[in-house]
């Protein structure tokens, strides 16, 4: 079945610092891939996506590329900030499967101190 | 206006106790779905629903009945609620299976 495996956290980094989240998966089809993320006390937002091999997606300055070769989609960010505190969630929706659902890693907890 | 709102956004409540969580879509979405939030943060599927029809079961325990009375809204009953069933429970929507937009959430809590 589908999987989704991202770094475990948690990780602390100075604001300014540089991030990579590595997040890999197993799909059957040909999936969709997504970062959501979850600020303290709230649901999720996506954060950005990609639907096919070398896309990259991007938003708030983070970006992942769609990576099929190495069946991958690490999000970086070249400088963070206090405010990118938050729990960030490597999904993918299999576009070839009949099932309507996301799966989901096991989410990264990143602290970004001043 | 929210996109996807859940009400309550909290519940406590006791063993054995039956409630429900609503949620509503004004995104005009044919997909719906509840998710469930463990106390390590994982994500986990519970129930899809496509155009009001049940498309995923994730071996859910029954006491849990998802009800989807039409396309903008899909309910979660819980009968006999046990001390595990305490976490996060999130509603979703999507157009088919690209990107998911989730609701606020409902921490419940069985005391």
């Amino acid at each position: 079945g589908d999987s989704v495996t991202q770094m475990e956290g948690p990780v602390t980094l100075s604001e300014e610092a540089f991030l990579t989240i590595n997040c890999t998966y197993t799909a059957t089809g040909y999936p969709s891939l997504f970062w959501y993320v979850q600020y303290p006390g709230e649901g999720l937002q996506l954060l950005l996506k990609a639907t096919k091999a070398d896309d990259k997606g991007s938003n708030k300055g983070f970006e992942a590329t769609y990576r099929k070769e190495t069946t991958s989609f690490h999000l970086e960010k070249g400088s963070v900030q206090v405010s990118d505190s938050a729990v960030y969630f490597c999904a993918l929706s299999d576009q070839g499967g009949s099932n309507y659902k996301l799966t989901f890693g096991k989410g990264t907890l990143l602290t970004v101190n001043p | 206006d929210t996109a996807v709102s859940q009400t309550p956004k909290y519940l406590v409540t006791q063993m054995g106790n039956d409630k429900s969580i609503k949620c509503e879509q004004n995104l005009g979405h044919d997909t719906m779905y509840w998710y469930k939030q463990d106390s390590k943060k994982f994500l986990k599927i519970m129930f899809s629903y496509n155009n009001k029809e049940l498309i995923i079961n994730e071996t859910v325990p029954n006491r849990f009945s998802p009800k989807s009375p039409d396309k903008a809204h899909l309910n979660l009953h819980i009968n006999s609620l046990e001390l595990g069933d305490s976490a996060v429970y999130f509603c979703a929507s999507s157009r088919g299976r690209i990107e998911a937009f989730f609701g606020q959430g409902t921490r419940l809590t069985v005391v």
